[in-house]
């Protein structure tokens, strides 16, 4: 059974700590993309990298936020450093391609204090 | 105006009723709608798929759309309990870099015994 896995599931971290949030996408998926989803926001789309390479961060603080795949099993968030309005569900899919299906893991609930 | 406008509910509704949920958009290039539904602490899992005008049939799910009147539906007959969750509307533009997701709110269904 095939599925995106995230680590951990929950955080919670002191302002102005470093987080970093883990993704191991679905083997043989080339794109991975990292979502924020908050009450008043909605879900939105941070980055997206396909073949490890980042395709569209647009919609990520540059300034705190870097998303990296070091390899094709592993991708990761990292928020450096943390505020409280960094407090979300973080979601990492993964696809064949930019335009197939999005298969979402379970999320990391940060918690930002 | 958000480029997709998702009616957060909640709402509520006795098993066996027939649920209507909807979202509207402002931009036509969009071309490829998808309803997504989470349940709660999971991430949303895609439920339909359809990239023309008209009804698209699932089972009990049936996803409508109407690109003139930029309005897209996801109907369920006979809820269940088993279909109490929040209800994603996504969309897309055709291709290259503009291929991700476009996320409505979502609309959180209960459907009661």
């Amino acid at each position: 059974d095939a599925r995106v896995t995230q680590t951990p599931r929950h955080k919670v971290t002191e302002m102005g700590q470093e987080v970093t949030m883990r993704c191991q996408p679905i083997l043989g998926h080339n794109t991975v993309f990292w979502y924020r989803q908050t009450m008043m926001q909605g879900l939105e789309l941070l980055a997206y990298f396909r073949n490890r390479a980042p395709l569209d961060d647009s919609g990520m603080p540059k300034d705190r936020f870097s998303a990296e795949m070091p390899d094709a099993t592993l991708a990761t968030l990292k928020i450096q450093p943390s505020e409280p309005r960094d407090s979300a569900v973080y979601f990492c899919a993964s696809g064949l391609s930019q335009l197939d299906t999005q298969y979402f893991g379970p999320g990391t609930r940060l918690t930002v204090l | 105006q958000k480029e997709v406008e998702q009616d957060p509910g909640p709402l509520s509704v006795p098993e066996g009723a027939i649920v209507s949920l909807n979202c509207t958009y402002s931009n036509s290039a969009f071309q490829y709608f998808m309803w997504y539904r989470q349940y709660s602490r999971k991430g949303p899992e895609l439920l339909m798929y359809t990239y023309s005008s008209g009804n698209k049939e699932d089972g009990r799910f049936t996803a409508q759309v109407d690109k003139s009147s930029k309005y897209i539906s996801l109907f369920i007959r006979d809820s269940q309990p088993s279909d109490s969750a929040t209800y994603l509307c996504a969309m897309r533009y055709y291709g290259g870099s503009q291929g991700n997701l476009i996320f409505g709110k979502g609309t959180k269904l209960s459907v009661k015994p």
